[in-house]
């Protein structure tokens, strides 16, 4: 079956800092999602990725699909304390519909 | 605000216990799913429905876990004999339609004693 892997695991940076977290699946990419989750919430949508190449960006946060590398990366620009949280990357296993699997999550933490 | 409301909030039940979780969507959606996610571990697919049938399911979800949508509104998860590794939080989500974005709950927290 499919895994997402993502890194680093945990990340704190300094507020005002750029910082990048990545996603990499074992198998082909068939679309990817960014979500976002507080400690005891929710998952929030963030963005979805659906072609090669493809970056969308939504405030200080982009995203980038590296289809061939089955990767994907997100990366925000000048942290602040409100993007702390567990962001989570997506992806359909085998494209199978709703099966949507997750890797383990990045826990940021910026600092003010 | 979430798009999807989930109650309880928190669940405290014995081991072997029946327990119903619940999700009221705000608008009419005919894909949804329920996710479970361990302390400490990823969030894992549960199963999805469709039209009022499951479409699909993971290995998870064994003869102790059944879903309905009894009166075209709520979506119910039921665990019939709740055991302690059922602990976890239990998420439901929707879908606007095929391959768009899960939109998620915030969440039942289950704590099996």
């Amino acid at each position: 079956s499919q895994e997402l892997e993502q890194s680093p695991q945990s990340l704190i940076v300094q507020e005002g800092k750029n910082l990048t977290i990545n996603c990499t699946s074992s198998k082909t990419l068939y679309g990817l999602y960014w979500y976002k989750q507080k400690y005891g919430e929710g998952l929030i949508f963030l963005m979805m990725l659906q072609k090669g190449g493809e970056e969308k960006s939504h405030e200080k946060i982009t995203a980038k699909l590296d289809e061939k590398k089955q990767q994907s990366s997100l990366h925000i620009t000048a942290s602040q304390p409100s993007h702390a949280g567990i962001y989570l990357c997506g992806a359909y296993d085998g494209g199978s519909q709703g099966n949507l699997i997750f890797g383990k999550g990045t826990k940021l933490s910026v600092k003010p | 605000e979430p798009e999807v409301t989930q109650t309880p909030s928190h669940q405290v039940t014995q081991m072997g216990q029946e327990v119903i979780l619940r999700c009221v969507p705000i608008s009419n959606h005919l894909y949804f799913y329920w996710y479970r996610q361990i302390l400490g571990q990823k969030v894992e697919f549960l199963v999805s429905f469709y039209n009022n049938e499951i479409s699909e399911k993971s290995e998870i979800f064994d003869d102790q876990f059944s879903v309905e949508r009894p009166d075209g509104s709520n979506f119910t998860l039921k665990i019939r004999s709740t055991k302690l590794e059922d602990s976890a939080m239990y998420f439901c989500a929707r879908e606007d339609r095929g391959n768009s974005p899960l939109h998620f709950g915030n969440g039942t927290r289950l704590t099996v004693t």
